[in-house]
């Protein structure tokens, strides 16, 4: 079956790092995402890794990918408060065009 | 390089009402799906389309339905809104047919948020 589960909150303070964890059940997905969602506005391409990858680094973002236990995590380094918003995971099942499969999001909060 | 643009922003029907909302793609962009999202249920695929075709379809009702132009505009429409359709539809675009060119991840818009009396 066809589903992406996020841990619901997460809460840093300014200048930590932040992990924000998925984990998804279609081992043929192609490519695995991040978006970014603010309040009041649509999804925001933050990065993108290929299923064959491991790791794809893009400045102050990390993406780690586990496909033996089909976990992907992003990594924020130096977190602003600027970064607070809902963090969205999906998965591309292979041969479903370009459906996408959603988490519920991660809510994450940055304290000054 | 504008990015998807979707009208109206808002919007406010009644139920039993029908409604059409729009979305342009990124210049070049011939693929355009349609997501769903609510407080409940969450992000959730609605249709694809590419060159004028339905690629692929969610589970949603056949109230829902859309369509897209020679210019890779596309529409979506729901007729006899209900109470539960209020929610954010998002329109996404990617250059190619979704999941089939590499490295062209599809591009959201800000959305249409409908809200049902």
């Amino acid at each position: 079956g066809e589903d992406v589960e996020q841990s619901l909150f997460l809460s840093v303070r300014e200048g930590d790092s932040s992990v924000i964890n998925c984990t998804y059940t279609d081992s043929s997905s192609t490519y695995l995402y991040w978006y970014k969602q603010e309040p009041g506005a649509g999804l925001q391409l933050l990065t993108y890794i290929f299923s064959n990858m491991d790791m794809k680094q893009d400045q102050r973002l990390t993406v780690l990918l586990n496909k033996k236990d089909k976990h992907l995590s992003l990594r924020i380094a130096d977190t602003q408060t600027g970064d607070s918003a809902i963090y969205f995971c999906a998965e591309s099942p292979y041969n479903q065009g370009g459906k996408l499969i959603f988490g519920q999001g991660t809510e994450l909060s940055v304290k000054p | 390089k504008a990015g998807v643009t979707q009208t109206p922003r808002y919007l406010i029907k009644t139920r039993g009402q029908q409604v059409t909302l729009s979305c342009s793609p990124i210049s070049g962009h011939r693929s355009v799906s349609w997501y769903q999202q609510t407080p409940g249920q969450g992000l959730q695929f609605l249709f694809e389309y590419f060159s004028e075709t339905q690629r692929n379809k969610g589970n949603f009702p056949g109230r829902f339905s859309g369509r897209q132009f020679s210019n890779s505009r596309s529409e979506m429409n729901v007729s006899t809104l209900e109470l539960g359709d209020s929610a954010l539809y998002l329109c996404a675009s990617s250059y190619g047919p979704g999941g089939t060119v590499p490295d062209q991840p599809q591009h959201f818009g800000d959305g249409t948020r409908l809200s049902i009396l």
